[in-house]
């Protein structure tokens, strides 16, 4: 069973700051991952889609990273904005599953 | 731009009463989804439908969980008799390839009292 986790659970950055966010997963047989933003309560918004054959995807100020033999997502925020502070939720589809999600990070960003 | 839409954002309930969210996915869309986040707590899968039948379900999408196709616009959650423990927020998601993008939903809020 795919399981899927987001370290650290909270971070908090000076704006300007460089940032990375972790993800990891259990069963590298994985056909996509998606980065996903959540401000309180509301809905997902989709960020990334990296496809299981991609190295990287890249929007913006967002890079998104997967290396499948390690079982690791990384999404880079580069020169952090007070509104990128939000919940960034890591989720992937493997096998026929449906996306199976982390309990995300918790961002933020201080002016 | 396309997107999902919820309704109601927002509905309280007593125990033991029917509650029905509805969605409108976007349009070309072929794969239908709700999930629900419990306050706190993952984003978990309930149930995923396709071709006006269930696809896949989680253990959660017990006898009290249904979905329906309607019309050609509409896809709905119905919960028979809620429990205190259905209070979650319900997304409901759609994408045009099963294992591609997922679109979601604002959500809606179910309060069980």
């Amino acid at each position: 069973k795919q399981e899927v986790t987001q370290i650290p659970a909270a971070l908090s950055v000076p704006e300007g700051e460089n940032l990375v966010l972790n993800c990891s997963f259990t069963d590298s047989a994985i056909y996509n991952l998606q980065w996903f933003r959540q401000d309180p309560g509301k809905g997902l918004t989709s960020l990334l889609l990296i496809q299981s054959s991609q190295r990287e995807q890249t929007s913006g100020r967002l890079n998104a990273s997967l290396d499948k033999s390690s079982g690791r997502s990384t999404l880079y925020i580069a020169a952090s904005q007070p509104g990128d502070s939000a919940t960034y939720l890591c989720a992937l589809h493997s096998g026929n599953t449906p996306l199976v999600f982390g309990k995300g990070t918790r961002l933020s960003v201080i002016a | 731009e396309p997107e999902v839409t919820q309704t109601p954002s927002h509905q309280v309930t007593q125990m033991g009463q029917e509650v029905i969210l509805r969605c409108v996915p976007i349009s070309n869309h072929l794969y239908f989804y709700w999930y629900r986040q419990i306050l706190g707590q993952k984003v978990e899968f309930l149930v995923s439908f396709y071709n006006n039948e269930i696809s896949e379900k989680s253990e959660i999408f017990d006898d009290q969980f249904s979905v329906e196709r309607p019309d050609g616009s509409n896809f709905t959650l119905k919960i028979r008799s809620t429990k205190l423990e259905d209070s979650a927020m319900y997304f409901c998601a759609s994408n045009s390839v099963g294992t591609g993008e997922l679109f979601f939903g604002e959500g809606s809020r179910l309060t069980v009292l």
